[in-house]
């Protein structure tokens, strides 16, 4: 079964508003990060956020990670139609170097 | 620096067939982690080389294989094709050589079709 979780699964949104997206987990972890797909294509990284840190922030993205909760999210402000495409949060499991898992993701569509 | 790049991009076989994928990664990169995406089960991890050894591996079956050259190239074959592989073959490279995963740096892709 998938390590990570993701809510929700669709979203659609309007150009300018922001998008959120959750990730839940269910181990310890070394890390947790997020990708973009576009179109059935290859991922792009988007940010990696390790087990000591809250939270990140990479331009208009920011992200936080509750270890507690095995839990983080993704936001995404003042989304752009080229925001439109399929992200998945991948956790790094402790002692299992080289290996991400990855949720299933969210489909986000941003309208112009 | 050159992405990661896979050969071939499109690829069409019938079941029975074996197949090779290849991935050349980033310049430096030693890790190279195979992944297998499909609409069902999503993205699904196969196994993960670092300085040709397998340090990883998912639960595929046996007729998934792979290897790691000394310049870091990797090459996954499948045997005996079923309609179930086909799927997206997505290659990352990254600098990973800790005790962490570190980022993956993805290719476009293989798209394999079992006819």
């Amino acid at each position: 079964s998938q390590q990570g979780e993701e809510d929700p699964q669709a979203l659609s949104i309007q150009e300018g508003e922001n998008a959120t997206m959750n990730c839940s987990y269910k181990t310890s972890i070394n890390n947790l990060q997020w990708y973009r797909q576009n179109s059935g294509r290859g991922l792009v990284h988007l940010i990696l956020i390790r087990s000591n840190e809250r939270e990140k922030h990479s331009g208009r993205l920011r992200v936080t990670l509750d270890t507690s909760k095995k839990s983080s999210s993704l936001l995404i402000t003042a989304s752009r139609a080229a925001d439109t495409a399929s992200y998945f949060c991948a956790t790094d499991v402790a002692g299992n170097t080289g290996k991400l898992i990855f949720g299933q993701g969210t489909t986000l569509q941003v309208k112009p | 620096k050159a992405g990661v790049t896979q050969t071939p991009r499109y690829l069409i076989k019938t079941r029975g067939q074996q197949v090779t994928l290849s991935c050349s990664p980033i310049s430096g990169h030693r890790s190279v982690s195979w992944y297998q995406q499909t609409p069902g089960q999503g993205l699904q991890f196969l196994f993960e080389y670092f300085s040709e050894t397998q340090r990883n591996k998912g639960n595929f079956p046996g007729r998934f294989s792979g290897r790691q050259f000394s310049n870091s190239r990797s090459e996954m074959n499948v045997s005996t094709l079923e309609l179930g592989d086909s799927a997206l073959y997505l290659c990352a490279s990254s600098t990973s050589g800790g005790f962490a995963t570190d980022t993956q740096y993805f290719g476009p892709g293989t798209r394999l079709t079992v006819l």
